[in-house]
Order: C-alpha cells, then structure tokens, then sequence
C-alpha cells in the first residue's frame, strides 16, 4: 500500500523568507506526484505534477519541487513568500496502472505567513 | 473554479439518517472520484467511477455506496450516519483513467451529523 508522510504539520514563516516543505512517499512502482494547495475555505488546487521526465517540476505561483527518486521524495519549494500564500499544502500520490487512480494524501501542512 | 460542481455546500443532519451528495464533473471527463477530509483521518480517497462503472475503492465503508450516471454526473450516498461520518467531502474528476492522472476538485460538501 502507498503512503505518504509530510514532515511538517505547522510552519511559520515570516514575507520573503525562503520555503521548503518536505514530503516522502512509500510505493513500490512508478509513481505520479502532486502537490495540492488548500487556501481558506476553499477547494484543492492543483499546484505541480510530476509524471516523468526532468526531476525538477515548476508551478503555478512561483512554486517547483524536485523529484529525488533515490530517497522518495518530493519537497516543494518557493525561494520568497507572500502573505497569500498561508494555506494548506498536499502532497499526494498514486501509482502507474494496476487500476486504482485514487490519489493518496499527506496530512497537510499549514503553512502561515506573518506580514 | 475548477469546474467541478458539488451539492448541498452544506448539509446539516442526525445520525441514523441518509444523504445524498452530487457531483457535476468537468465537461468531457468521465472519471469521478469521492474523497472524505476529516480532521482525524485527513484526505482519503472513498472510491472512483470512470464512464459509469466503478474502477477502484479505497476506504470506504459499507455504508456508503456512490454510483455515476449516463450523463457521467455521480452521488455519494452515506447511510446510518454516525457522529464520525460529519466532514467535508469532496468531488474530483479527470479525463480519463491512465497513468497520468490530474485531477480536479469541487469546492466539497461539508456534512454535519448532529
């Protein structure tokens, strides 16, 4: 079974610090990446994919992540943050075929970013 | 907007009871997926329909069963509701079933079992 695990639960960061939230995953395949953003009340966005290819995925928002297959792992990144950015960040995977296209979920982190 | 369509936003009821919750899909995909976010278990994925037919369950209970329609609409139908079964619940779709799979969420329906 796929997991994923995302270190960090709460982060604060103050405008224009650098960010890095880390996410590892369990599968024993090949793999689909995503990173979600929740903003306050509203629905999952979707901020990067990796399928294949350069390991090294850019966003929407000035966001990217580097896929390091080596030690499953997907940190997501953006060297400046805003005040818009304070949500709920996802990182999600499912597995090339067998059928079950079913994302499976970290936990979040909520990420807040003091003006 | 996504252009995943979900109804009630809300919806407030007693346990022992039965909801139903729809989902519109973007236009042209045929895959619908039911996630549940809970605080204490986060997201998880409930089950899949692509094109009518139900290709993969996740943690779904018994009580809960969904189905997908000719015009590729799906509902979610929770059962014997219980106080634990109060979350958000979203609607996801993608356009096919494949090994390169973005999917898209509705804004969800948060469920309250008093």
């Amino acid at each position: 079974a796929q997991s994923v695990s995302q270190h960090n639960h709460h982060v604060i960061l103050s405008e224009a610090a650098s960010l890095e939230l880390g996410c590892n995953y369990s599968y024993g395949g090949t793999v689909n990446l995503f990173w979600y953003v929740q903003y306050p009340g509203q629905h999952l966005q979707l901020l990067l994919k990796y399928f294949s290819g350069d390991p090294l995925v850019k966003g929407i928002k000035g966001f990217e992540a580097e896929f390091i297959k080596s030690k499953f792992s997907f940190n997501l990144r953006k060297p400046s943050v805003q005040w818009s950015d304070t949500a709920e960040y996802f990182c999600a995977v499912n597995g090339w075929g067998g059928g079950a296209d079913g994302l499976t979920f970290g936990k979040g982190t909520h990420l807040i970013i003091q003006p | 907007d996504s252009g995943v369509t979900q109804t009630p936003k809300h919806l407030i009821t007693a346990t022992g009871q039965r909801v139903t919750l729809r989902c519109s899909p973007r236009s042209g995909d045929l895959s619908v997926y039911w996630y549940q976010q809970s605080l204490d278990q986060g997201l998880q994925f409930l089950i899949q329909y692509y094109n009518g037919e139900e290709r993969a369950k996740g943690n779904i209970l018994e009580r809960f069963s969904a189905q997908q329609f000719p015009d590729l609409h799906s509902e979610l139908n929770l059962s014997s509701l219980e106080l634990g079964d109060s979350a958000l619940y979203f609607c996801a779709s993608s356009p096919r079933t494949s090994d390169r799979n973005e999917q898209f969420f509705g804004p969800g329906t948060r469920l309250t079992v008093l």
